[in-house]
């Protein structure tokens, strides 16, 4: 148990759906990211979150939208996805300050196998 | 765009044996370097974070070195085991100035390894 948990596990959608995804960490951290995992490929940053405001969007299109509504919870929105968005979503914190800070380990969610038909 | 790479992509060994791989990072660009092991359905979970060139980190029969001067480090699992199959992840934590207290982490693609009973 790495004190992060994302839901839904899996997550099977068509091209029109909406859905979202949750990360909720329990670890007191106030760095929150999403990556996204496509085979044989590297884990992808997509964006990332410190104290609640997004500080990196790393081009990712406009069909992924996320929210971090308190430095616990962060949503990952899909609409109109395609389907080589199929993938492993996974989410991560750290600890932006404080002890821990300069080694910035990432804690991460076992994630959410996304399949988009 | 920083570059990390893992060698090799993966690995077959019989249970007893020691192996080891590499990770080579951009020299130039260097704030720490951080290894994971992400066994199957589970989540990422951090092994070390080394900082000096020099460093070498040991965890029970898994042990890293690092070179920043040349730009590699070095995983080393000695007496492997079954439950050491996992995927073996390093990240680069480049040297930057970040916005906000989050800094991202760029990831290799990971030794896959599998050790036989």
């Amino acid at each position: 148990e790495t004190g992060v948990t994302q839901t839904p596990r899996h997550l099977v959608m068509g091209m029109t759906n909406k859905k979202s995804l949750k990360c909720e960490q329990h670890l007191g951290h106030n760095a929150m990211y999403w990556y996204k995992q496509s085979a044989k490929k590297p884990l992808e940053l997509m964006f990332v979150y410190s104290l609640e405001e997004r500080v990196e969007n790393n081009s990712v299109p406009s069909r992924f939208s996320p929210e971090c509504p308190n430095s616990s919870h962060l949503f990952l929105h899909l609409h109109t996805l395609q389907p080589e968005d199929s993938a492993l979503y996974l989410c991560a914190s750290s600890q932006g300050q404080g002890a821990g800070w300069a080694k910035n380990i990432q804690y991460f969610g076992a994630g959410t196998r996304l399949s988009v038909l | 765009i920083l570059n990390v790479e893992q060698s090799p992509q993966s690995l077959h060994v019989q249970e007893g044996d020691s192996t080891n791989f590499t990770c080579s990072f951009p020299s130039s660009n260097f704030y720490a370097l951080h290894w994971y092991r992400w066994e199957t359905a589970k989540s990422p979970e951090a092994l070390f974070v080394m900082t000096l060139n020099g460093d070498e980190k040991k965890k029970g029969r898994i042990s890293a070195t690092l070179n920043t001067k040349e730009g590699y480090s070095y995983l080393y699992i000695k007496g492997s085991q079954p439950e050491d199959s996992a995927t073996y992840l390093c990240a680069l934590d480049p040297r930057r100035i970040s916005s906000g207290s989050a800094r991202q982490l760029t990831f290799g693609s990971g030794t896959q390894l599998t050790v036989l009973p």
